[in-house]
């Protein structure tokens, strides 16, 4: 089965750039969506098709996808950033969605 | 305003059954595909399934860890959709999510619901 790759955490300090990724085999093929979670929260959809920021979004959430890693950026991260983030694509394979093991962002 | 609203979450024995049911308000339910998504206490997220919507026949795919015990199904003229759970196990006790799926190619979970406790314990 389809399996994508999240480190368990990732530590920033306030007004700094966090870099999160998520690896998976050609995944540079398959669109990948980022979802924010925070605690006793629905997850929100950050990013989607690798690129695009829904409405409400704010701009210093970007993401990219290329090769075998997508990238979740948070530019500038504020202390509201703080979540758990988890990434997921399709498996057309397998007809199923697959979603990585999230990482916990820190701002410290 | 979207709204995805859950119900029907519980205590259950193992091997018992249970139905969750997810009234969606505030779009035109009938275009979407929707799916089910859980997350057991203190883990990740994990898709269980997805129903598509008339255009694509209303065809369901599920999680291999689910399938052939769950059955989703939807009613458009209700706007509502069903999780029926059979012959649960302890490694489902989890908060499930009703999801929409986005109409734009990748389908992304563009609204979750808040979400219902099912706890599978003897």
């Amino acid at each position: 089965s389809y399996e994508l790759t999240q480190p368990p955490s990732v530590s920033v300090s306030p007004g700094q750039t966090a870099s999160i990724t998520c690896s998976g085999d050609k995944l540079g093929g398959k669109y990948v969506c980022w979802y924010q979670q925070k605690p006793g929260q629905s997850p929100v959809l950050v990013i989607y098709a690798d690129t695009k920021r829904p409405s409400g979004i704010p701009e210093r959430f970007s993401g990219s996808n290329s090769g075998n890693t997508a990238t979740l950026t948070v530019s500038g991260t504020q202390a509201v950033d703080e979540a758990d983030y988890y990434c997921q694509a399709w498996d057309s394979s397998t007809s199923s969605v697959v979603f990585g093991g999230g990482t916990k962002l820190s701002v410290l | 305003e979207v709204q995805l609203v859950e119900s029907g979450g519980g205590l259950v024995q193992p091997g018992g059954s249970l139905r969750l049911s997810c009234t969606a308000s505030g779009f035109t339910f009938s275009d979407h595909y929707m799916d089910w998504v859980r997350q057991a206490p203190g883990k990740g997220l994990e898709w269980v399934g997805r129903t598509r919507n008339k255009a694509n026949s209303y065809t369901t795919e599920y999680a291999a860890s689910v399938k052939g015990r769950f059955t989703i199904s939807r009613d458009d003229s209700n706007n509502s959709l069903s999780l029926q759970m059979n012959s649960l196990k302890t490694e489902d006790t989890a908060v499930y999510y009703c999801v929409r799926a986005g109409i734009s190619g990748s389908r992304p979970f563009d609204y979750w619901g808040q979400g219902t406790l099912v706890t599978v314990s003897s």
